[in-house]
């Protein structure tokens, strides 16, 4: 069963600070890996998809590459903000249907704050 | 933009009550999810749908069951609330393709008293 983990589980930083969210998962056989963002006691809002084939993606001051071969992803956050602050999930999708779709296994998420 | 909606932001039952909360999607996806979320658990996912009328079981279906009649709606229903049923809950969908990105609702936090 694939298992999803996140490090660190809770980030603390000044505003300005370049940083790194990590994603690791145990079954590189994947369709594709999402990054969310989760303000508190809403839905999630999803961030970047990467295809199985693909390296990274870019959003704005978002990067986020994938390493099948070591099961790993990471989520660079250039100049950090404020309004960065909020959790943020991975969700990862193996290449094999369960039932009749791809089901995706989340993270328990890293939460953010950052301070002025 | 893909727009996911649910019925209910907060909703307050009681124990025992049958509860139903509606998930609308509007971008003719085929693919829709009910998670719960609880501090220190994460997403659990109860039931998902890949067609009309067709539903699968996810990891905690049990006191849960579901209906999709519509493409667009898929209900989610609580027999009989109980106080362990507590919950956000999420709704999700996603289409079949190249891209299988799922999105997410406004969650609803329901409280069992």
């Amino acid at each position: 069963k694939q298992e999803v983990t996140q490090i660190p589980a809770a980030l603390s930083v000044p505003e300005g600070e370049n940083l790194v969210l990590n994603c690791s998962f145990t079954d590189s056989a994947i369709y594709n890996l999402q990054w969310f963002r989760q303000d508190p006691g809403k839905g999630l809002t999803s961030l970047l998809l990467i295809q199985s084939s693909q390296r990274e993606q870019t959003s704005g001051r978002l990067n986020a590459s994938l390493d099948k071969s070591s099961g790993r992803s990471t989520l660079y956050i250039a100049a950090s903000q404020p309004g960065d602050s909020a959790t943020y999930l991975c969700a990862v999708t193996l290449a094999r249907a369960s039932g009749g779709s791809y089901i995706p296994t989340f993270g328990r998420g890293t939460s953010l704050i950052v301070h002025p | 933009d893909v727009k996911v909606t649910q019925s209910s932001r907060y909703l307050v039952k009681r124990t025992g009550e049958k509860v139903f909360l509606e998930c609308v999607q509007d971008m003719d996806h085929e693919n829709m999810f009910w998670y719960r979320q609880d501090p220190g658990l994460g997403l659990r996912l109860i039931y998902f749908s890949y067609d009309v009328k067709m539903k699968e079981k996810g990891d905690i279906p049990e006191g849960y069951s579901v209906s999709r009649e519509k493409k667009e709606r898929f209900s989610l229903i609580l027999e009989s609330a109980s106080t362990n049923q507590t919950s956000m809950y999420l709704c999700a969908s996603t289409p079949w393709g190249t891209h299988y990105e799922q999105y997410f609702g406004p969650g609803t936090r329901l409280t069992v008293t």
